[in-house]
């Protein structure tokens, strides 16, 4: 049982390259939520979904996109990134219910040059 | 829409002293409200909950919270902190409906120094 383990943990991107950044979960979550960290302001969601083949955009969503094409799996794409995107991104899950609580990933910390 | 503010973005304290990390928030609708503590290079483990019922919420490591309805607040305390403790707190509230995302306050470096 891995929980939610997010692929890469570290990357370099030059202005203008795309990158797809990878969260799987096997802990059966029908919500899954991508966010960014920033110093200073928290974590601020980016885009959500709230079960396989469904997503939304959240507080943050421009210049990311997002798939959840299996349950198991949250996708988030960077078209075209700037250096606005340097950040650490952080994926969680969540399972119906509404005791349940958000686990998250250990994260990826993303540098755009 | 919800929003978090936590009142200190860093708390420096001495091995063995109290704690109290401020929280307040803001909601148009019942919310359930989180604390959530961060090591150095980790991700986010929950400290504790608040989700109905009492209003002194226990959580791990010695850490408890008191929500206060009429002042919209959700401070953490802890009575005696450990240099383990050094790290970033966040206070984070979520809707009870809809698409129950976490809303986070702007955290709280906490500095145990021995």
């Amino acid at each position: 049982n891995a929980g939610v383990t997010q692929t890469p943990k570290f990357r370099v991107l030059k202005t203008g390259q795309s990158m797809t950044l990878l969260c799987a979960q096997d802990m059966n979550h029908e919500y899954m939520y991508w966010y960014r960290q920033d110093p200073g302001m928290g974590l601020r969601l980016i885009h959500y979904s709230v079960g396989e083949g469904t997503t939304a955009k959240g507080e943050v969503p421009d210049g990311y996109n997002v798939s959840r094409l299996k349950k198991q799996n949250f996708l988030l794409g960077l078209e075209s990134a700037a250096p606005s995107q340097t950040s650490v991104y952080f994926c969680a899950g969540k399972q119906q219910g509404l005791n349940t609580e958000a686990f998250f990933g250990q994260g990826t910390r993303l540098t755009v040059v | 829409a919800q929003s978090v503010t936590q009142l200190d973005s860093q708390v420096p304290v001495f091995e063995e002293a109290p704690v109290e990390l401020r929280c307040n928030y803001s909601s148009s609708v019942s919310v359930y409200l989180f604390w959530y503590v961060q090591y150095p290079n980790q991700g986010l483990q929950l400290l504790l909950k608040y989700l109905s019922g009492s209003t002194l919420v226990k959580g791990i490591n010695g850490f408890e919270a008191e929500f206060n309805k009429s002042q919209t607040s959700f401070h953490l305390r802890k009575p005696s902190v450990h240099i383990s403790d050094t790290a970033e707190y966040f206070c984070a509230v979520s809707e009870r409906r809809g698409r129950r995302a976490l809303t986070f306050g702007s955290g709280t470096r906490l500095q145990v120094q021995p």
